[in-house]
């Protein structure tokens, strides 16, 4: 059972570049979000999606785009990379019903930006 | 939008020793809470949560938490560190509906 997995688990680019971050969870959860992981400052999420097609904004959404093209995928794209996007990016989901809040996470994605 | 507040970024225990983290919340509406673990390189866990009933939750790895109306508090306890519970530990809010806001983590050393 994979749950909730990231792809890359690593990666380094150069100012300027751009990359995807592929979530794909396996548990048909409808709800998916992107957080970002800053020593000092916890998760703060990026975007969510509340199902296939649907994607919104959360508190730090400047700078990335997303897309729920598939119900189980949920890309998190950076078109011009900043130093300032150097952070440990989690991927988490959750169902709709019964809501009991709880999110399942994979296990991070951390990213270099030069 | 609700938000926590985790006091103490870096808690320092020994062995055997009480654990006390502490979580205080803000919502406009009757929240859920959650405590998240982390390991080093790896994803959050879920420890524990409440949602609605009995105001005092049991998790894994004989940790508990009480909700606290009147003090919008839900802190994270466990009567004896284990070694093994040296680990980052995040609270976290939801409204019930999509959004879910964490704290900035305390971080817990348990020392021999």
């Amino acid at each position: 059972n994979a749950g909730v997995t990231q792809t890359p688990k690593f990666r380094v680019l150069k100012t300027g570049q751009s990359m995807t971050l592929l979530c794909a969870q396996d548990m048909n959860h409808e709800y998916m979000y992107w957080y970002r992981q800053d020593p000092g400052m916890g998760l703060r999420l990026i975007h969510y999606s509340v199902g296939e097609g649907t994607t919104a904004k959360g508190e730090v959404p400047d700078g990335y785009n997303v897309s729920r093209l598939k119900k189980q995928n949920f890309l998190l794209g950076l078109e011009s990379a900043a130093p300032s996007q150097t952070s440990v990016y989690f991927c988490a989901s959750r169902r709709v019903a019964p809501n009991t809040g709880e999110l399942f996470f994979g296990e991070g994605s951390r990213l270099t930006v030069l | 939008a609700q938000s926590v507040t985790q006091l103490g970024s870096h808690v320092s225990v020994s062995e055997g020793a009480l654990v006390l983290l502490r979580c205080n919340y803000s919502s406009s509406v009757p929240p859920y809470l959650f405590w998240y673990v982390q390991y080093p390189n790896q994803g959050l866990q879920l420890l524990l949560k409440y949602t609605t009933g009995a105001t005092l939750v049991k998790g894994i790895n004989g940790f508990e938490a009480e909700f606290k109306k009147s003090e919008t508090s839900f802190h994270l306890t466990k009567p004896s560190a284990h070694m093994s519970d040296a680990a980052e530990y995040f609270c976290a809010v939801s409204d019930r509906n999509n959004d879910m806001r964490f704290g900035a983590g305390t971080r817990l050393t348990v020392k021999p």
